[in-house]
């Protein structure tokens, strides 16, 4: 399986502001994905970032607010910009690839917009 | 839209066997069962999928009916660290290219 760490584990920002969040895997792995579970819902799918190319968003994503980026075959972030309270959310990254059965999912990254 | 149906929620006795059933009635046949789980404040623990026969692992026990339209993980002993949300996924064959969707899941409680 595959060891993912998120950085950082929480904060809290101020509204207006952007928080970026790092995924570090410990193998290579060629596709990411990030996801967002806000307070007491499932998770929902951001984007999928794989490595050299423009990451895909999902309906209701866009570029401007959660760009993302995928400099290599371990590691991604990903960008919350121009903050309100309604981006206040548990945002994870998990990876997979065509050799995986699965995916596996960092810690999350607990975030709360004042 | 998630493309399973699962109770909101479940108790079950630590102890004893937790039977946590997922509808699916639209699988299609290149499509696998996946369990995930959530332990509060973690992310989601991949637990176990299967395609069409019954699996086992170290952590649980897949049972899909004939037809495939449905499907129930059985944790053999719970214990109060089973407490979780339980997700039932379907999706496309190991290998692909395709993301998890999630739907809402069994939120397990396991009691003393």
């Amino acid at each position: 399986s595959a060891v993912i760490s998120q950085k950082p584990s929480r904060d809290i920002c101020q509204r207006g502001t952007s928080l970026t969040i790092q995924c570090q895997v410990d193998s290579q792995v060629t596709m990411m994905f990030w996801y967002r579970q806000q307070p007491g819902q499932s998770l929902t799918l951001i984007a999928t970032a794989n490595q050299g190319s423009e990451a895909t968003y999902e309906s209701g994503f866009v570029i401007d607010k959660f760009p993302i980026s995928r400099p290599n075959l371990t590691f991604s972030t990903l960008t919350v910009s121009n903050l309100s309270p309604e981006d206040s959310s548990i945002y994870l990254c998990s990876v997979g690839g065509p050799s995986t059965d699965t995916q596996y999912f960092g810690p999350g990254t607990r975030l709360t917009v004042l | 839209d998630a493309k399973t149906t699962q109770p909101p929620s479940m108790d079950c006795a630590e102890g004893r066997a937790a039977n946590l059933p997922c509808n699916h009635s639209t699988i299609s046949g290149n499509e696998y069962v996946y369990w995930y789980r959530q332990i509060h404040s973690q992310g989601p623990q991949y637990i176990i999928h299967g395609l069409k026969n019954n699996e086992t692992n170290e952590m649980a026990s897949l049972i899909i009916t004939e037809d495939r339209k449905s499907s129930t993980l059985i944790l053999p002993h719970a214990t109060l660290r089973d407490t979780a949300v339980y997700y039932c996924i379907v999706r496309v064959a190991p290998g692909s290219q395709g993301n998890l969707i999630f739907g809402k899941g069994t939120k397990l409680s396991v009691k003393p």
